[in-house]
């Protein structure tokens, strides 16, 4: 079955660029979205379609797919990013989810 | 806005079924080309989804799951449910509904999880 591989974590400066990759078999075929979920929170679809956001989204966040990897991007990162962060795909029929990163804010 | 609510137990016994129901308000649950997810989430782990059942009452599920899974819908109560059979400490997990529709113009896939309830813990244990 197809899968997808992120990092456990990622770290990043406060006010400086996070990028969160999400690794899988030619994915760059592949439509790739994106969730947000904080502590004790459902997920929050951040970006569909590989680099759509969705309304009240902000600018901040942007993907991009090519290749075997997809890359979520965080701008200017602030303290209410930190959150767990999922890429996922359709394989077929199935959803099939990465198993997650730990946005860390320094 | 649409929104889900889950509900159901929030303690089942080993070897019986867990059964959960989504609530969807502000919306039909039929009245478009709507698939109908759960999604769990054991305890510090990742998502892992369980299946969908579409507007229409098609199902599909998740190979590792599919020999206990079934999901059904309740167009009167604006409801889908999901019963899991033959639970054991492996189901311990919050389960989440969640809505995804297909993009436009194409049938073959669909888009992300857009809407999401708050989830539910289920606990199985004895």
């Amino acid at each position: 079955s197809y899968e997808l591989t992120q990092p456990l974590s990622v770290s990043v400066a406060l006010g400086q660029t996070a990028r969160i990759t999400c690794g899988g078999n030619n994915i760059g075929a592949r439509n790739v979205h994106w969730y947000q979920q904080k502590s004790g929170q459902a997920p929050v679809l951040v970006i569909y379609r590989d680099l759509n956001r969705p309304s009240g989204i902000p600018e901040r966040f942007s993907a991009s797919n090519s290749g075997n990897t997809a890359t979520l991007t965080i701008t200017r990162a602030q303290a209410g990013d930190e959150a767990d962060y999922y890429c996922q795909v359709w394989e077929g029929r199935t959803g099939i989810f990465g198993g997650g990163t730990i946005l860390t804010v320094l | 806005q649409v929104q889900l609510q889950e509900s159901g137990p929030g303690l089942v016994k080993p070897s019986q079924t867990l059964s959960l129901t989504c609530t969807v308000s502000g919306g039909s649950i039929s009245g478009g080309d709507y698939f109908w997810n759960w999604v769990r989430q054991h305890p510090g782990k990742g998502l892992e989804w369980i299946g969908y059942i579409s507007a229409t009452g098609s199902t599909y599920y998740s190979a590792s799951l599919q020999s206990r899974v079934t999901m059904s819908l309740d167009t009167s109560e604006n409801q889908f449910s999901l019963r899991l059979t033959s639970v054991t400490a492996a189901d311990t997990a919050v389960y989440y509904c969640a809505r995804a529709v297909p993009p436009p113009g194409v049938v073959v896939t669909l888009d992300g999880f857009d809407i999401w309830g708050q989830g539910t813990m289920v606990t199985v244990s004895s």
